[in-house]
């Protein structure tokens, strides 16, 4: 099992270009996210989806937008990226029906914008 | 005001020594709760989760959970210097599977 994919891992974007983050998962999980990781603020999330055909907004989804594609992909889109999106980006995925099952996350996303 | 709150440190705890990380959160309606260590340039990786008020040992680590004051915490008896990294602490919002994270404290374990 390869668990949670991301593609790219590192990109490098001009202001006001657009890109779309890939993940995937084989584990069979209902529920998938994605997170992005600034020095010393922790995870703050921007998207999240409990089940295939929902998606709903986390602390800072402005700028991007997301797909639940089907049960295994769930992928961020940044229209216009801005300086201000320059991040490492985490996807996580995690079984659902069980409060305290863990999150598995992918190796990462390092994304700047100039 | 973030969801959940940590102390960022950095807390120095030398080698050998109890160290103990704290977290808030304002959300009465959380449910379930997860410490999580980041190593520099890793992807974050569980290390224990808590649901019941009290307290849940796993080896070296225990952590705590009190309901009414909205508090959790996790306890690392004989630290060690591999424990050096950063722990998260995160909370499930409501058991609608939208799960937030503090901003993390960054523990040195100091030989």
């Amino acid at each position: 099992n390869a668990g949670v994919t991301q593609t790219p891992k590192f990109q490098v974007l001009k202001t006001g270009q657009s890109m779309t983050l890939q993940c995937a998962q084989d584990m069979n999980h209902n529920s998938m996210y994605w997170y992005r990781q600034d020095p010393g603020m922790g995870l703050r999330l921007i998207y999240y989806s409990a089940s295939e055909g929902t998606t709903d907004k986390g602390e800072v989804p402005n700028g991007y937008n997301v797909s639940r594609l089907n049960k295994r992909e769930f992928s961020l889109r940044l229209e216009s990226a801005a300086p201000s999106q320059t991040s490492v980006y985490f996807c996580a995925s995690r079984t659902a029906g069980r409060a305290y099952n863990e999150q598995f996350f992918g190796p990462g996303t390092r994304l700047t914008v100039l | 005001q973030k969801e959940v709150e940590q102390n960022s440190g950095p807390l120095s705890v030398p080698e050998g020594a109890i160290a103990s990380l704290n977290c808030t959160y304002s959300d009465r309606g959380s449910q379930s709760f997860f410490w999580y260590r980041q190593y520099s340039g890793k992807s974050p990786e569980l290390i224990m989760f808590i649901y019941s008020n009290g307290d849940k040992e796993d080896g070296r680590f225990t952590a705590q959970l009190n309901k009414a004051s909205q508090y959790v915490s996790l306890l690392i008896r004989d630290s060690q210097p591999s424990d050096s990294a950063t722990y998260l602490c995160a909370a499930e919002m409501n058991r609608d599977d939208k799960i937030i994270f503090g901003k993390g404290t960054r523990l040195h374990i100091l030989p």
